[in-house]
C-alpha cells in the first residue's frame, strides 16, 4: 500500500513563527499536493510538484512556500505564521497521469495562537 | 476551468438504507476521471470509487455504485444498506487527462450521518 506520512498530526505555533510541514511518500510518486481544508470552503490547492525541484502554485498560494529536494519528500513552510493560516493540512501523492486519484496522508491541524 | 459541486451540504441516513450524495461538474473536456473520496473522523481520505469518463457502465464497489450521466455532468454516489462506520464527510473530484499534472478538483463536500 502507498504511505504518505505527515510528521504531525496536531502542531500549535505562535505568530510570526516559521512552520515546516513535512510530508514523504513511499511509492516513488511523481506529483505530490498540499491541500488546505477549511470547513465549508472544502479543499484548497496551496501547491504541487510534478518533479523534484519543480514546484507550482496553486489556488491559495499566498503566505506559503514548498520545497521538494527529494522525490518522496514534500514539505510546506509557512514564512511568518498567521492565525488565519490556522486549519488543517492535507498533503497527497499520486502518479504523473491516469485513473489513479490520490493518496493522501493523515493531516496536521496547524493551530496558530 | 473546470469546476465541482456538491449541492448537499449535509445528508442523514437510517441505518441499513440507502442514501444517494450528489454531485455536478462542469468541464468542457470530453475525456476525464471523476471520484468519489470518503474522510471519516479519522481524517484520512480514503478513495470510495473511480470512474473513467469514456465509460458508459456505472463504476461498483460492493455497497458504492455511481450514476454517472456524461451529457448532465453528474456523479452521484449511491450507498446501499448504510452502516454506521459510513458516516464521513464525502468529496467528489474531478481529474483531466490533459497535462502532466492531473490535479484533482474537489467539491466542498458533503457531511453524511448514520443513524442507528
Amino acid at each position: 500500500d502507498v504511505k504518505v506520512t505527515q510528521s504531525s498530526r496536531y502542531l500549535v505555533k505562535r505568530t510570526g513563527e516559521k512552520v515546516f510541514l513535512e510530508c514523504v511518500q513511499d511509492m516513488d510518486h511523481e506529483n505530490m499536493f498540499w491541500y488546505r481544508q477549511d470547513p465549508g470552503l472544502g479543499l484548497r490547492l496551496i501547491y504541487f510538484s510534478y518533479d523534484v525541484k519543480m514546484k507550482e502554485k496553486g489556488d491559495i498560494p499566498e503566505g506559503y512556500s514548498v520545497s521538494r529536494e527529494k522525490k518522496e519528500r514534500f514539505s510546506l513552510i509557512l514564512e511568518s505564521a498567521s492565525t488565519n493560516q490556522t486549519s488543517m493540512y492535507l498533503c497527497a501523492s499520486s502518479l504523473l497521469q491516469g485513473f489513479h486519484g490520490y493518496t493522501f496522508g493523515s493531516g496536521t491541524r496547524l493551530t496558530v495562537v | 476551468a473546470q469546476t465541482v459541486t456538491q449541492s448537499q451540504p449535509e445528508m442523514s441516513v437510517q441505518e441499513a438504507e440507502t442514501v444517494t450524495l450528489s454531485c455536478t461538474y462542469d468541464t468542457s473536456e470530453s475525456d476525464y476521471y471523476l471520484f468519489w473520496y470518503k474522510q471519516p473522523p479519522s481524517r484520512q481520505m480514503i478513495l470510495v470509487i473511480r470512474q473513467e469518463a469514456y465509460k458508459q457502465q456505472n463504476a461498483t464497489e460492493n455497497r458504492f455504485s455511481v450514476n454517472f450521466q456524461k451529457a448532465a455532468k453528474s456523479f452521484s454516489l449511491k450507498i446501499s444498506d448504510s452502516q454506521l462506520g459510513d458516516a464521513a464527510m464525502y468529496f467528489c473530484a474531478y481529474r483531466t487527462l490533459r497535462g502532466s499534472q492531473g490535479n484533482l478538483i474537489f467539491g466542498k463536500g458533503t457531511k453524511l450521518s448514520v443513524k442507528p
